[in-house]
């Protein structure tokens, strides 16, 4: 495989359910993203990491919560999720910062499609 | 702080025609700029990217834009439209943090007629 994949590419859950959003890139960096994608509304980052540290975290809810084991693979945990949490989730790569500031563009996966009842 | 205007929230062209997707930016460093292409139910596609070297920055797929710093504007282009073009367009800005953060715009919706 190569470049970005994510898993599962649908998922249909329950308010009550927990579910995992799984991610991994292929390309060898060292930074992961978690985007929202709603419609009607522009992208939205949830998490980064870098080097496996999470390094921002704009406001989301504790409803989801992160987890990167390695610089390969990224988890978007949920629970107890509200119907307004259905969107596209996005994954992205970028090769990552180490020490000098730079801005690297990223690569994304597919998404899942995610949808609360 | 940084942010990111896509003037068109939807565009309209017909085949063999010139694109024309506006963007413009506000940054109070030096940008790195992105454009990316999303194909309906596909993940975002990286067109080209500007990062202080030439202010001409060609793409894949026949797309290019021009960095106007006076303008802050960051403008995409193409000669001719193809029917495969149609998808959502969004103009990226990124400045030199320390987590490297991206802002997206809002995106621009092409159409292409036959």
């Amino acid at each position: 495989e190569t470049g970005v994949t994510q898993t599962p590419r649908h998922l249909v859950m329950g308010m009550t359910n927990k579910k995992s959003l799984k991610c991994e890139q292929h390309l060898g960096h060292n930074a992961m993203y978690w985007y929202k994608q709603s419609a009607k509304k522009p992208l939205e980052l949830m998490f980064v990491y870098n080097f496996k540290e999470q390094t921002e975290n704009n406001s989301v809810p504790s409803r989801f919560s992160p987890e990167c084991p390695n610089s390969s693979h990224l988890f978007l945990h949920l629970h107890t999720l509200q119907p307004e949490d259905s969107a596209l989730y996005l994954c992205a790569s970028s090769p990552g910062l180490a020490g000098a500031r730079r801005s690297y563009e990223q690569y994304f996966g597919p998404g899942t499609r995610l949808t609360v009842t | 702080a940084q942010s990111v205007t896509q003037l068109d929230s939807h565009v309209s062209v017909s085949e063999g025609t010139p694109v024309l997707l506006r963007c413009n930016y506000s940054s109070s460093y030096s940008p790195s700029l992105f454009w990316y292409v999303q194909h309906p139910n596909k993940g975002l596609q990286l067109l080209l990217k500007y990062t202080s070297a030439a202010t001409l920055v060609k793409g894949i797929n026949g797309f290019e834009a021009e960095f106007k710093k006076s303008e802050t504007s960051f403008h995409l282009t193409k000669p001719s439209a193809h029917m495969s073009d149609a998808a959502e367009y969004f103009c990226v800005v990124s400045e030199e943090t320390s987590y490297d953060k991206v802002i997206f715009g809002p995106g621009t919706s092409l159409s292409v007629i036959p």
